[in-house]
C-alpha cells in the first residue's frame, strides 16, 4: 500500500519550453501532496504544498508562476515547470500523506529534469 | 542554527558492525520523527517512524531523546545493501517535513 508514482521519470527539454510532471497516489486518496526538489549530494529541498481543490502554498522563495501546481484530484498533482531554464535542471520528487492524522509521507520515484 | 542537524558522514564500517548515527533538532514543539532511506539517484523510502518509547524493527532500532532533542538510529549486523544515505525527518504537527542532510553509509565487505 502507499504507492506514489510519477511521469515522467526523465526528461530533457530546451530553455524556454514548459514541461509538466505528474504525480498520482495510486492506492490510496491524498488531500496533501508535496513537492520537492533535490540538488546532488544535497537534500530535498521542500517546493510547495499541494492542496486538493485549493491553491497551493509555495515556500520562501519558489515562484509560483514559474512553478505551477495543480492538484484537481485526490489522486493526482501536477507541477508545470514554465519556461525551463537550465538551471531548472535537478530532480524533482513528489510525495503524499494519508492524511487523517498520518503525517507519514511516501515519495514518488522523482523526475530527472535537464534542460538544455 | 538548521532545523534539523545530521552528520553527513561518511560512515565506513565492515560488514557485520553495528553502527549509529544521530539527529539533533532546535524546536522543542516537533512531534514526529522519522528515519528515511534514499539510495543513490533513487526516492527517499521510509524506514521507520520513531516513538517516544523507541522502536525496533529487526537490525533497526530508532530512539527518541526529547529532553536532549535527539533521536537515534542503531543498525546492527550491517550489510552490504545497507549501503545509502540515512535522511531525519522532523514534524511540527503538520503535514511539511523538514529534512536533515542526510548521514552516508558505506558498508564494507
Amino acid at each position: 500500500g502507499a504507492v506514489v508514482s510519477q511521469h515522467p521519470s526523465r526528461v530533457i527539454c530546451k530553455s524556454g519550453t514548459s514541461v509538466k510532471i505528474e504525480c498520482r497516489s495510486l492506492d490510496f486518496q491524498a488531500t496533501t501532496m508535496f513537492w520537492y526538489r533535490q540538488f546532488p549530494k544535497k537534500s530535498l529541498m521542500l517546493m510547495a504544498t499541494s492542496n486538493e481543490g485549493s491553491k497551493a502554498t509555495y515556500e520562501q522563495g519558489v515562484e509560483k508562476d514559474k512553478f505551477l501546481i495543480n492538484h484537481a484530484s485526490l489522486t493526482l498533482s501536477t507541477l508545470t515547470v514554465t519556461s525551463a531554464h537550465p538551471e531548472d535542471s535537478s530532480f524533482y520528487i513528489c510525495s503524499a500523506s494519508l492524511g487523517a492524522g498520518s503525517y507519514e509521507q511516501y515519495f514518488g520515484p522523482g523526475t530527472r529534469l535537464t534542460v538544455t | 542554527r538548521k532545523e534539523v542537524e545530521q552528520d553527513p558522514g561518511p560512515f565506513n564500517v565492515p560488514e557485520g558492525a553495528t553502527v549509529a548515527f544521530n539527529c539533533t533538532y532546535s524546536n522543542s514543539a516537533s512531534q514526529s520523527f522519522f528515519w528515511y532511506r534514499q539510495d543513490c539517484r533513487k526516492e527517499p523510502k521510509l524506514l521507520m517512524s520513531v516513538y517516544s518509547s523507541g522502536n525496533e524493527d529487526g537490525r533497526f532500532t530508532a530512539q527518541l531523546n526529547r529532553a536532549s532533542q535527539y533521536i537515534s538510529l542503531l543498525i546492527r549486523d550491517s550489510k552490504l545493501s545497507d549501503s545509502a544515505t540515512y535522511l531525519c525527518v522532523v514534524n511540527k504537527g503538520t503535514y511539511k517535513y523538514i529534512f536533515g542532510t542526510g548521514t552516508r553509509l558505506k558498508v564494507l565487505a
